[in-house]
Parts: C-alpha cells; sequence; structure tokens
C-alpha cells in the first residue's frame, strides 16, 4: 500500500493526558498538511510542511499543540495536555507541488477525551 | 471561512444521475475547481478537478460555466456505495498559496435501493 498512514486509527485518552499521532505520507510528496475535523463538518487546516519546514499553522492549533517533520518524511502531531474539546478525527493529507496538486488524505486518527 | 456553497443533502434512488451544484462567487483568476469525497470514518478522496468548461474522468463530470462562478459535479447512475458527503473546493497557486484545503460543510448524498 502506498498511500498515506496513519497511526494509531485510533485513541482514547483521559483529560491532561499527552498524545502524539504519526502520519506517513506518500513517500515523493513535499507537502504534508493535518487537519481536525469534529461531527459533522469538514475538515479544518491545522498546519502544513513543506519538507521539514513548517511554513503555516492555523490559528487553531494551540500553544498545546506541536507539529514535526524530521527530515522531510514522516510527521507527528503531540497535543499536550488533552481537553474534551480535542476529540475529533486528525487527518493528515501529502501531495507534490505543481500546478494544481491533488492532496491524498489518510484513514485519520480518531481521538476520543474521557 | 469556505469560499464555497452547496445543498446540505441531497437523496436520490439507485441508477440516477446526481447532480451538485456549487456556488463560488468570488473564485480568483488562479483557483482551480475540486471535488472530494468522503466516506464515514475515512479522509477524503479526491474524485475530479477543474479550471474551465467539462472535465470527465471514470468517476464523474464536472462541468463549469465561462463565468465560473459555480460548477457541477455529475454523478452517472449511482449506487448505493456513491453514498457519501461531497466537497467541492477551489483551490489556487501564488506566492503566498500553500495550497491548504478549505472545506465547507459539503453535501450529504443518500442514495436510496
Amino acid at each position: 500500500d502506498t498511500g498515506v498512514s496513519q497511526d494509531p486509527r485510533h485513541k482514547i485518552t483521559k483529560r491532561g493526558q499527552n498524545v502524539t499521532f504519526r502520519c506517513d505520507p506518500i513517500s515523493e510528496h513535499n507537502r504534508l498538511y493535518w487537519y481536525r475535523q469534529t461531527l459533522g463538518q469538514g475538515p479544518e487546516f491545522l498546519t502544513y510542511f513543506q519538507n521539514e519546514a513548517q511554513l503555516e499553522k492555523s490559528r487553531l492549533l494551540s500553544d498545546r499543540f506541536s507539529a514535526e517533520r524530521p527530515k522531510g518524511s514522516f510527521s507527528t502531531l503531540e497535543i499536550q495536555r488533552t481537553e474534551q474539546g480535542d476529540s475529533a478525527m486528525y487527518l493528515c493529507a501529502s501531495s507534490f507541488r505543481t500546478g494544481s496538486e491533488t492532496q491524498y488524505f489518510g484513514p485519520g486518527t480518531r481521538l476520543l477525551v474521557l | 471561512l469556505a469560499k464555497t456553497t452547496q445543498p446540505i443533502s441531497m437523496d436520490s434512488y439507485e441508477g440516477q444521475e446526481v447532480n451538485i451544484t456549487c456556488s463560488h462567487n468570488n473564485i480568483a483568476t488562479n483557483d482551480y475547481i475540486t471535488w472530494y469525497q468522503q466516506f464515514p470514518s475515512q479522509g477524503p478522496r479526491f474524485i475530479i478537478q477543474g479550471y474551465k468548461t467539462k472535465v470527465t474522468n471514470e468517476v464523474a463530470s464536472l462541468f463549469i460555466p465561462a463565468d465560473r462562478k459555480s460548477s457541477t459535479l455529475s454523478l452517472p447512475r449511482v449506487s448505493l456505495s456513491d453514498t457519501a458527503v461531497y466537497y467541492c473546493l477551489v483551490e489556487g497557486e501564488g506566492s503566498s498559496n500553500t495550497g491548504k484545503l478549505i472545506f465547507g460543510q459539503g453535501t450529504t448524498l443518500q442514495v436510496k435501493p
């Protein structure tokens, strides 16, 4: 399978705990995106990497959120001191910049904060 | 804020053609129109993209009038497996554009037997 993969697929945690999600993009893709999706809504942009550089962060990404993409390959999204409002599906997408690019999404990580 | 407006929901029956129209009155010259499909508990999946006139692939057709202020996704002969949420997006390339996608609520298509 050469698509975008995410791990874990599901995560249940208690409020106040830290969680980390991983995304493995399609290998030749230099752009990587994180989105968050709550029930009944479309995905919302969180942050974006071009290779290893994090070039944009949404205001949705509070100080408790941090993302990395070491060496421009896989990426991690960490949420510290989780809150119930963090419960959502966290989606990763990757693309290769050409003209109008297509983003390929992973299956997502569903987070439930109790 | 999403740049597009589309119906919240639509119903259809198996074998029918479904047309979902999207409004994007403020589309920019360098914007493309892209449609994604999302099944429950999965990430969105690219369906089709166009700039003007008509684009067709093995899954759908996309009709874009000359003023590009709207577009219509056409799904021929839908089946139950086409039940999903369909998102219309406009995205462009430019010096300040990161390629991030701005999703609206999408159109929930329910196909009935």
